[in-house]
């Protein structure tokens, strides 16, 4: 089975300052990873994803994730925030093998920027 | 492609009555997922389907919530009788296995109020 932990539930940042959402995972299998945005009133959209490869991935608006296999994180970053970035952001893994191929989800973080 | 679809986008409904809620999966989709999300419980994963066939049923809280999946570009979700604590926003959300990362598209959601 599968666990992700995102361990802030909330964070406040001003207006093009940068930002790191953080994600660790526990898996006994190899997974991929993934960020999603939930904008308000809307439904999940991914922002990035890792299946293999480089473990600097780039999504869309300029966000970026890094996957760290040793310390099994997948952390997301914006060097400058948006006041339209402001959304909850959930991290996601799926395992590359088994019968259980569905996501897990963390409990999400909520990004308030501020002006 | 319209992205999932589903419908409606709010309903609102008195505690004892059946409400079916809807999703229209991404054409070429054979894997549906419906999930909960309320502010405590977060995003719940609450059945999928593979090629039309329910896979996982776990997630479903009790008997009144039932799904089905008639064909490859319809499912529905119904709770029968319907009660407060039924009150959320529900995702449907479509992958394909035959991609190599089964990232999941999600609907729009359903924000269902029973009074």
């Amino acid at each position: 089975a599968q666990s992700v932990t995102q361990l802030d539930s909330q964070v406040p940042v001003f207006e093009e300052a940068p930002v790191e959402l953080r994600c660790n995972y526990s898996s006994s299998v190899s997974v991929y990873l993934f960020w999603y945005v939930q904008y308000p009133n809307q439904g999940l959209q991914l922002l990035l994803k890792y299946l293999s490869g480089s473990t600097l991935v780039k999504g869309i608006n300029g966000f970026e994730a890094e996957f760290n296999k040793s310390q099994t994180s997948f952390h997301l970053r914006k060097p400058s925030v948006h006041i339209s970035d402001t959304a909850e952001y959930f991290c996601a893994v799926i395992p590359l093998s088994g019968s259980a191929r569905q996501l897990t989800f963390g409990s999400g973080t909520q990004l308030t920027v501020l002006p | 492609d319209a992205g999932v679809i589903q419908s409606p986008r709010h309903e609102v409904t008195e505690m004892g009555q059946e409400v079916t809620l809807r999703c229209k999966p991404i054409s070429g989709h054979n894997s549906l997922f419906w999930y909960r999300q309320t502010m405590m419980r977060g995003l719940e994963l609450l059945i999928y389907f593979n090629n039309n066939v329910p896979i996982d049923d776990s997630g479903m809280p009790e008997d009144r919530f039932s799904a089905k999946m008639p064909n490859a570009s319809f499912s529905t979700l119904k709770i029968q009788p319907s009660e407060p604590r039924d009150s959320a926003v529900y995702f449907c959300a479509s992958s394909s296995t035959s991609g190599a990362s089964y990232e999941q598209y999600f609907g729009p959601g359903t924000r269902l109020t029973v009074t």
